[in-house]
């Protein structure tokens, strides 16, 4: 099965920086997911990453180390509108078919 | 592109009654997804289409929950009888390809199961 951990709340301060965690188990590992879920709104992709590293889009950056299960997402410069859920999905292959796993998602709190 | 539309946006209706969602996903992707996201699971996949057809439907909590695509511009997930437990909000999302591709999301159905 797929199994993946990521803490359920963080809370951070306005034009700090935030690293949000995100641990996985799977088997036939394809590429993992973030997404930012807005309360009420539907989840919008962030980043793809597959490869070993750093990702850097803007404010916003994706590591990923296969061989540890691990990534995180890390927010620069925080905004007050950076307040939402985060969600690490995991892709994985098996069973004849791909499938996608998400996490519980991490509720970040930006406070002024 | 107007992106992926779901409807109805809410749906409230009673215990054992038949409720069917809709979705039309952006022109021209090959892949289609059905979620369900609770505060208790979080965002759960459900199904998903490629080319019209169901490649993973392990994600299908019980036979109550059936999904099809019977063209490229729509698909449907139906739930019959409907119970209490399935009160969550459905979202459909698309896809050009699987992997090293973004899933654009619908607005969601929000149901309530009285």
């Amino acid at each position: 099965g797929q199994n993946i951990d990521q803490p359920t709340e963080m809370t951070a301060t306005e034009g700090a920086i935030v690293q949000i965690n995100c641990t996985y188990q799977t088997s036939g590992f394809n590429g993992l997911f973030w997404y930012q879920q807005h309360a009420g709104e539907a989840p919008t992709f962030l980043s793809y990453n597959v490869l070993d590293g750093l990702e850097e889009k803007g404010r916003f950056s994706s590591f990923l180390s296969r061989s540890k299960g691990y990534s995180y997402l890390l927010l620069k410069e925080l905004q007050m509108k950076d307040s939402a859920s985060y969600l690490c999905a995991v892709l994985y292959s098996g069973g004849g078919a791909d499938g996608l796993t998400f996490g519980k998602g991490t509720h970040l709190i930006i406070q002024p | 592109d107007a992106g992926v539309i779901q409807s109805p946006r809410h749906e409230v209706t009673e215990m054992g009654q038949e409720v069917t969602l809709r979705c039309k996903p952006i022109s021209g992707h090959d892949y289609l997804f059905w979620y369900r996201q609770t505060m208790m699971r979080g965002l759960e996949l459900l199904i998903y289409f490629n080319n019209n057809v169901p490649i993973d439907d392990s994600g299908m909590p019980e036979d109550r929950f059936s999904a099809k695509m019977p063209n490229a511009s729509f698909s449907t997930l139906k739930i019959q009888p409907s119970e209490p437990r399935d009160s969550a909000v459905y979202f459909c999302a698309s896809s050009l390809r699987l992997v090293d591709d973004t899933q654009y999301f619908g607005p969601g159905t929000r149901l309530t199961v009285l």
